[in-house]
């Protein structure tokens, strides 16, 4: 079935730091990629999202690349900030179903 | 344009009582998912509803239930409830089945 695997957590950073978190998936058909941050005491709020292979999704300094040889859908940024300390969930939907990572947590130190 | 809305945002309930939690998607939204998260099982799929029928369902007890109105609200039902049905309790909308969700902000449920 299918699934998404994200690199475990915490992650920490310093300010300005490059970021990548890993995520890889299964999936049987054609599916939707998407990132999810939550802060702490909120709900999810959509990141980016890539609907077919070699999109890049991109949003606030973030980034991610629909890789379909790989089957993966990393996470980057640039530089990162105080302010992007959360938790970080990639997803996919296939056949209208969403599939969640574990959720990776990211620490940055000023 | 309002974000989903969740209420109530906390409550706290005894064991073998039943609880009602209530999420209003955002405007125009038809689908409407259930998510149950905790620090141990991280986030589970709970229920999703399109046009007031449930399309999805994961792998939770019966005691767990779930209803669309006519105008997108949703709520879901614990019944019977036990300890370790303690998490927060999130509520996602999209426009439809497949697309992007959207996300409340949760309803702590805490069981003693």
């Amino acid at each position: 079935g299918d699934s998404v695997t994200q690199m475990e957590g915490p992650v920490t950073l310093s300010e300005e730091a490059f970021l990548t978190i890993n995520c890889t998936y299964t999936a049987t058909g054609y599916p939707s990629l998407f990132w999810y941050v939550q802060y702490p005491g909120e709900g999810l709020q959509l990141l980016l999202k890539a609907t077919k292979a070699d999109d890049k999704g991109s949003n606030k300094g973030f980034e991610a690349t629909y890789r379909k040889e790989t089957t993966s859908f990393h996470l980057e940024k640039g530089s990162v900030q105080v302010s992007d300390s959360a938790v970080y969930f990639c997803a996919l939907n296939d056949f209208n179903k969403f599939y969640f990572g574990s959720g990776t947590k990211l620490n940055v130190k000023p | 344009k309002a974000g989903v809305t969740q209420t109530p945002r906390y409550l706290i309930k005894t064991r073998g009582q039943q609880v009602t939690l209530s999420c209003s998607p955002i405007s125009g939204h038809r689908s409407v998912s259930w998510y149950q998260q905790t620090p141990g099982q991280g986030l589970q799929f709970l229920f999703e509803y399109f046009s007031e029928t449930q399309r999805n369902k994961g792998n939770f007890p019966g005691r767990f239930s779930g209803r669309q109105f006519s105008n997108s609200r949703s709520e879901m039902n614990v019944s019977t409830l036990e300890l370790g049905d303690s998490a927060l309790y999130l509520c996602a909308s999209s426009v439809r089945q497949g697309y992007e969700q959207y996300f409340g902000p949760g309803t702590r449920l805490t069981v003693t």
